[in-house]
């Protein structure tokens, strides 16, 4: 069982450069996220979904965009790439309804922008 | 692995102490609480959740505490080993239909052989 899959686990971009970092789940989970974790700071909702087609802001959404056009997929894009945006980032994901807190987490994308 | 550990809370114990770490919480409306381990270049794992109908929950060798009143949240760990070295976070759940988690900073367990 994969469970949720990131990829790239690192990438080097310049100032200015797109990127997308993919985050795809096998458990069929409705609802997913993504987090940011810089040191000191713990993780930070950047996006979330709670199903196929549906997609809501976190805390820190400016300069990323996200799409679910799946069950399975939660794409993180970079559209102009910021050194602020130099980061560890987390895809989770977890069952729908509310009150539930297991997120299962990526093992993370590893983003330096130069 | 990634130094999550910089600039954190940290808690040193000796291998076989019970260890508590401490989490202040923001929301009175949070409903559910949760904590997560994290090794060093892993993703956050559960360990154990909380409704706020309740002030104590167990597992394998962890409890869960949580004072509404004060709004804090604590992780107790008996007979702490090497391999419960990790950051630990706490998080609070907003409430409504979504999974919308809002983690604490995390504090760093360092367990001494």
């Amino acid at each position: 069982n994969a469970g949720v899959t990131q990829t790239p686990k690192f990438q080097v971009l310049k100032t200015g450069q797109s990127m997308t970092l993919q985050c795809a789940q096998d458990m069929n989970h409705e609802y997913m996220s993504w987090y940011r974790q810089d040191p000191g700071m713990g993780l930070r909702l950047i996006h979330y979904s709670v199903g196929a087609g549906i997609t809501d802001q976190g805390e820190v959404p400016n300069g990323y965009n996200v799409s679910r056009s799946t069950t399975e997929d939660f794409p993180l894009r970079l559209l102009s790439a910021a050194p602020s945006q130099t980061s560890v980032y987390f895809c989770a994901s977890s069952y729908g309804g509310g009150n539930t807190g297991e997120l299962f987490f990526g093992e993370g994308s590893r983003l330096t922008v130069l | 692995g990634e130094s999550v550990g910089l600039h954190l809370p940290t808690l040193s114990v000796q291998e076989g102490d019970n260890s508590i770490i401490n989490c202040a919480y923001s929301n009175s409306a949070s409903d559910y609480f949760i904590w997560y381990k994290q090794e060093s270049g892993k993703g956050p794992q559960f360990i154990i959740d909380i409704r706020s109908n309740m002030d104590k929950r167990q597992g394998q060798r962890v409890t869960v505490l949580l004072n509404k009143t004060v709004k804090h949240l604590s992780l107790q760990i008996a007979a702490t080993q090497p391999g419960d070295s990790a950051v630990y976070f706490c998080a609070e759940n907003l409430g409504g239909a979504t999974n919308k988690l809002i983690f604490g900073t995390g504090t760093l367990l360092a367990v001494q052989p």
